[in-house]
């Protein structure tokens, strides 16, 4: 069974330039959710989907930060425009529902962000 | 107090020893538990969930839940070199919307 797939693994771009990330997760997990991590710290949740429903996105930064699961598969985050304190590793991750009493999350490799 | 709380480490242990890795949380409603192992520069990888009160074994690794206490565990026997990594501990908390909370991970040095 494929895992969580994200592209690109790397990006450097130049401050105030946009970027956007891709994730396809997990065949049938429903819920999708991206996570921002830092050095020596743990993942910080960005937003959450069901489906293509966003059920939770108090994290995500609305001003530069803007994420969608148009078919409820595939996932894009984007953000426009970037800024240096946005250098960080952006993951994705995918569960199968968060209903279910044994839910368990998976990640993908993760997009490794340098704004300059 | 944060939601999940971890001693940050390093923790060394030499190798064939057990490692213990402690994880405290303060949502008394909790009832997932999750440890994940990061290597450096890759994603967490899921190693371990508990969801009842008690031990739950799987090879070298043994996860122990007291939700009395709000304590969770990682134990890991016959430490190996390879086991170097840093350890994440993650909960579903309620009052974080039925997220994925993560503490701030705990990092191990098995020394051969």
């Amino acid at each position: 069974e494929a895992g969580v797939v994200q592209s690109p693994r790397y990006k450097i771009i130049e401050k105030k330039q946009p970027v956007a990330f891709w994730c396809n997760p997990i065949s049938g997990h429903n819920t999708l959710y991206w996570y921002l991590q830092n050095l020596g710290q743990g993942p910080e949740l960005l937003i959450r989907y069901e489906n293509e429903e966003a059920v939770d996105d108090s994290q995500l930064p609305k001003d530069r930060f803007s994420a969608e699961r148009l078919k409820g598969v595939d996932s894009t985050l984007k953000i426009q425009p970037a800024e240096l304190g946005d250098s960080a590793v952006y993951l994705c991750a995918s569960s199968p529902d968060l209903r279910s009493s044994y839910n368990e999350q998976f990640f993908g490799p993760g997009t490794r962000l340098t704004v300059l | 107090q944060k939601e999940v709380e971890q001693n940050s480490g390093p923790l060394s242990v030499p190798e064939g020893a057990i490692a213990s890795l402690n994880c405290t949380y303060s949502d008394r409603v909790s009832q997932s538990f999750f440890w994940y192992r990061q290597y450096s520069g890759k994603s967490p990888e899921l190693i371990m969930s508990i969801y009842s009160n008690g031990d739950k074994e799987d090879g070298r690794f043994t996860a122990q839940l007291n939700k009395a206490s709000q304590y969770v565990s990682l134990l890991i026997r016959d430490s190996q070199p390879s086991d170097s990594a840093t350890y994440l501990c993650a909960v579903i908390a309620r009052d974080y919307g039925q997220n994925f909370v993560f503490g701030p991970g705990t990092r191990l040095s098995v020394l051969p």
